[in-house]
């Protein structure tokens, strides 16, 4: 079964400045997409930005990017001048591309504070 | 607005009563699926429907039913026998292929006494 960490229960970051969140993941398959979903205290989670395994190019949303590393499976992302409407907690997510396993692996989150 | 609804946003129940918590979605979405959240916790899969009268379970099914008899409706019971209902409920559609991201509604914060 597929699993996702992260390792970071907390972060914080100066308001304009950059931070880097991590996750892990660990399976089997070649084939997938990974997502980092964000959830600010009205608890809607709204999509940051995904990422398909099969593209060695790293995904970039505006000031959201990720360090996608497919041999280390590590899934990292980087928000670059913070800003105060950045807090939330953000999820890791894994989806396999197998047909029929549609369903979403979360990690725990990591919680985003951003000091004015 | 497409979007997907959820509704009470709060729901307080006594324990031992079955409670249904509503997931509407107009983004035309074959897929639906249930999750609910613990603090300090990912997300955990309950129940998942990719087709009208079909539907599967998730990690943490017992306890639980669902319905799909309509592409738009995907309400989730938490039964008597849910041993620990507490917590934030989350609903979500995609198109059915797995490349697709999930949609997630407000939640439903489901309190048991």
């Amino acid at each position: 079964a597929q699993t996702v960490t992260q390792s970071q229960p907390e972060m914080s970051v100066q308001e304009a400045e950059t931070v880097t969140l991590s996750c892990t993941y660990d399976t089997s398959e070649s084939d997938y997409y990974l997502f980092w979903y964000k959830q600010p205290p009205s608890r809607q989670m709204i999509l940051v930005i995904r990422q398909e395994a099969y593209k060695q190019q790293n995904a970039t949303e505006n000031r959201f990017s990720v360090n996608f590393q497919k041999a280390a499976k590590s899934f990292s992302l980087k928000i670059s001048d913070s800003q105060l409407g950045d807090a939330a907690m953000y999820f890791c997510a894994y989806r396999s591309a197998r047909s029929g396993s549609e369903k979403l692996v979360f990690g725990k989150g990591t919680k985003l504070t951003v000091n004015p | 607005d497409g979007g997907i609804t959820q509704s009470p946003k709060y729901l307080f129940r006594k324990e031992g009563q079955n409670v249904t918590l509503s997931c509407e979605q107009n983004l035309n979405h074959d897929a639906m699926y249930w999750y609910r959240q613990d603090p300090g916790q990912g997300l955990r899969l309950i129940y998942y429907s990719q087709i009208v009268n079909d539907f599967q379970k998730g990690d943490i099914a017992e306890g639980y039913s669902v319905s799909r008899e309509k592409k738009e409706s995907f309400p989730l019971t938490v039964t008597s026998a849910q041993k620990n209902p507490t917590a934030f409920y989350l609903c979500a559609s995609s198109w059915a292929a797995s490349s697709y991201e999930q949609y997630f509604g407000p939640g439903t914060r489901l309190t048991v006494t």
